[in-house]
């Protein structure tokens, strides 16, 4: 089975902080993993995935496969960013069913 | 490609009534989910379809919820006898093959 744990439901960091939003992960194969956000009254929107390896609105986010993590990372929060995050998994095992970690709510305070 | 299109944006039901909630993937995705929200929650699994099958439904309570996606058509989330409880933001995703998946814009359920 595929499993996706967040462990935070809510960070709150000040403007300028450096943010870390935890993912866990569990799958037996070789998965793909994407965070998701949501910002307040808006659809979810996909914010990177690991195969692209990209760098956006600042965030990072390097899969460690030996620590089964995948988490999100920016050195410099701003207000903006504030929103519900989502970590999911992606895995042919499964017939490519996308499963969420159950989300972190991130506030930054200015 | 105008996207996932979920209809109705609100959709407001008495308890007892049967509440029917329609997702239109993107063209040429074959994947759909659907998705629970509920207040101050995060989203929780309900149901995975391809065309014409169930996938994985293990997010879908036992009772009174029912999915599915014909060859032809949206795919539709079917609640009978609604609740209070069921009161929830619906969504529903599509996606082609093992990419992203693209969100429509939700379903506000209110059961009054």
């Amino acid at each position: 089975a595929q499993r996706v744990t967040q462990p935070e439901k809510l960070l709150s960091v000040f403007k300028g902080a450096p943010v870390e939003l935890k993912c866990n992960y569990s799958y037996s194969g070789s998965p793909e993993l994407f965070w998701y956000v949501q910002y307040s009254r808006q659809r979810l929107q996909l914010l990177l995935r690991h195969i692209s390896r990209e760098s956006i609105k600042g965030f990072t986010a390097d899969l460690n496969k030996g620590e089964t993590s995948f988490h999100l990372k920016k050195p410099f929060a701003q207000e903006e960013d504030s929103a519900m995050y989502y970590c999911a998994l992606s895995g042919h095992n499964a017939g490519n069913m996308l499963t969420f970690g159950g989300g972190t709510r991130l506030m930054v305070k200015p | 490609n105008a996207g996932v299109m979920q209809n109705p944006r609100h959709l407001v039901r008495r308890r007892g009534q049967e509440a029917r909630l329609r997702c239109s993937p993107m063209k040429g995705h074959s994947h759909v989910y659907w998705y629970r929200q509920l207040p101050e929650e995060g989203l929780k699994f309900m149901v995975y379809l391809q065309k014409e099958n169930i996938i994985d439904e293990s997010g879908m309570p036992k009772e009174r919820f029912s999915a599915e996606f014909p060859k032809e058509g949206p795919s539709i989330l079917r609640i009978q006898q609604v609740v209070r409880g069921d009161s929830a933001a619906y969504f529903c995703a599509s996606s082609p093959q093992v990419t992203e998946a693209f969100f429509g814009q939700g379903t506000r359920l209110t059961v009054v």
